[in-house]
């Protein structure tokens, strides 16, 4: 079953913007990933938060929790033409042990 | 490199082909997992494996049969596939505990056409 879902599904900036990402889920969770796919490639994690932290960041990545609204933002500075690639937010779900969105295409125009 | 890798990259097989999806993982993981990414869909799991031993079987067709030998490896043999098992795999690891899902780290994937 569906856990989190992206907001929104695509997006479109210029490079050197900054780029948010949302990411709303259903049930409770332990912690939640954030994952990046290049077109065609494997994932690659981006960063797990606990539902014990509220924000944590990397380089230029900032991810948020709100555990009382079931939702997490990640937010992209100061965006590179590179940073071009779908982003998926990943929870547990029952049994499942991470069931991803469809994920936000983020697309960086230098 | 995520230290996961896969073979085929491409695949291109006919209805009545066998053919065999081979993962491997470098990183002393516990877990490996199979994932399905059809266009316009959610990633899909497929089956976990912990310690090499079957977990997860999300109501796959038969025509999918994973196969874990040791905590390394990971197969997925193919026979008798549709058009519509056209899709990215995606193989998995994760050092599973007690404290919840971990970070997987995915290998590249294989393209499969089923013609």
């Amino acid at each position: 079953s569906q856990q989190g879902e992206e907001d929104p599904q695509a997006l479109s900036i210029q490079e050197g913007e900054n780029a948010t990402m949302n990411c709303s889920y259903k049930t409770s969770i332990n912690n939640l990933q954030w994952y990046r796919q290049n077109s065609g490639r494997g994932l690659v994690h981006l960063i797990l938060i606990r539902s014990n932290e509220r924000e944590k960041h990397s380089g230029r990545l900032r991810v948020t929790l709100d555990t009382s609204k079931k939702s997490s933002s990640l937010l992209i500075t100061a965006s590179r033409a590179a940073d071009t690639a779908s982003y998926f937010c990943a929870t547990p779900s029952g049994n499942t042990p991470l069931v991803f969105g469809k994920g936000t295409r983020l697309s960086v125009i230098a | 490199e995520t230290g996961v890798t896969q073979t085929p990259r491409h695949l291109v097989m006919g209805m009545t082909n066998k053919k065999s999806l081979k993962c491997e993982q470098h990183l002393g993981h516990n877990a490996m997992y199979w994932y399905k990414q059809s266009a316009k869909k959610p990633l899909e799991l497929m089956f976990v494996y912990n310690f090499k031993e079957q977990t997860e079987n999300n109501s796959v067709p038969s025509r999918f049969s994973p196969e874990c030998p040791n905590s390394s490896h990971l197969f997925l043999h193919l026979h008798t596939l549709q058009p519509e098992d056209s899709a990215l795999y995606l193989c998995a690891s994760s050092q599973e505990g007690a404290g919840g899902p971990e970070t997987q780290y995915f290998g590249p994937g294989t393209r499969l056409l089923v013609l």
